[in-house]
């Protein structure tokens, strides 16, 4: 599956700086959720989208973080005023249905690493 | 809230061996439950995954995986593993009503020696 595409796969920043992760879905999805992964604490839900809607975001931090899925174009998880711990692995995946209850499966990019200097 | 447990953050077996490992959820209603892989360098995977029907559901690379709603649990069984199945996995879960968010566990990172 290369269906998923995200962009940058890594991503490097300094205290301070914005961070813009962006997510192109597959071909007919329309909902699109973020995971943030750091060592040994799986993948934490942060935000689920369909396309002009924020559907569910209370994973994500009330500050600095933010996400949009606009009618045309990626999806965009923003990161303001980026501090040390915002590191980490952050997945985007899509599904083609509401909650992908057609077959159940989230289909997952490879990732964007972001490191804050 | 919905929230997945999966106990064993790192599983290291030779081939052949046997592979169990445990996740339970915590959630009030009824749930989809799912394992996902991810391979070393890879993006994650549907492993395989349980709606409603027959509890033991097979999936991908002989991999199964048993649920028991009395103990809120979905494990993953392989008889005999083998070096390829060195992986990084999620045991997830989403509830049948609501906004259908998914829940990850920590996931086990199994590792299988030649």
């Amino acid at each position: 599956n290369a269906g998923v595409m995200q962009n940058p796969r890594h991503l490097v920043r300094r205290r301070g700086q914005e961070a813009r992760l962006r997510c192109s879905p597959m071909k007919g999805h329309s909902h699109v959720y973020w995971y943030r992964q750091l060592p040994e604490e799986g993948l934490k839900f942060m935000v689920y989208l369909q396309k002009e809607n924020i559907i569910d975001e209370s994973g994500m931090p009330k500050e600095r973080f933010s996400a949009e899925f606009p009618k045309e174009g990626p999806s965009i998880l923003r990161i303001q005023q980026v501090v040390r711990g915002d590191s980490a692995a952050y997945f985007c995946a899509s599904s083609p249905s509401f909650s992908g209850f057609d077959t159940g499966e989230l289909f997952f990019g490879e990732g964007s690493r972001l490191t804050v200097l | 809230a919905q929230s997945v447990s999966q106990h064993n953050h790192h599983v290291i077996l030779s081939e052949a061996a046997s592979l169990e490992l445990g996740c339970n959820y915590s959630y009030g209603g009824t749930v989809n439950l799912f394992w996902y892989v991810q391979y070393p360098g890879q993006h994650l995977q549907l492993l395989l995954k349980y709606f409603s029907g027959d509890p033991l559901v097979k999936g991908i690379k002989g991999f199964e995986a048993e649920f028991i709603k009395s103990k809120f649990s979905f494990n993953l069984r392989k008889p005999s593993v083998q070096w390829s199945d060195t992986a990084e996995y999620f045991c997830a879960v989403t509830a049948t009503s609501g906004t259908y968010k998914y829940i990850f566990g920590t996931g086990t990172r199994l590792k299988v020696l030649a």
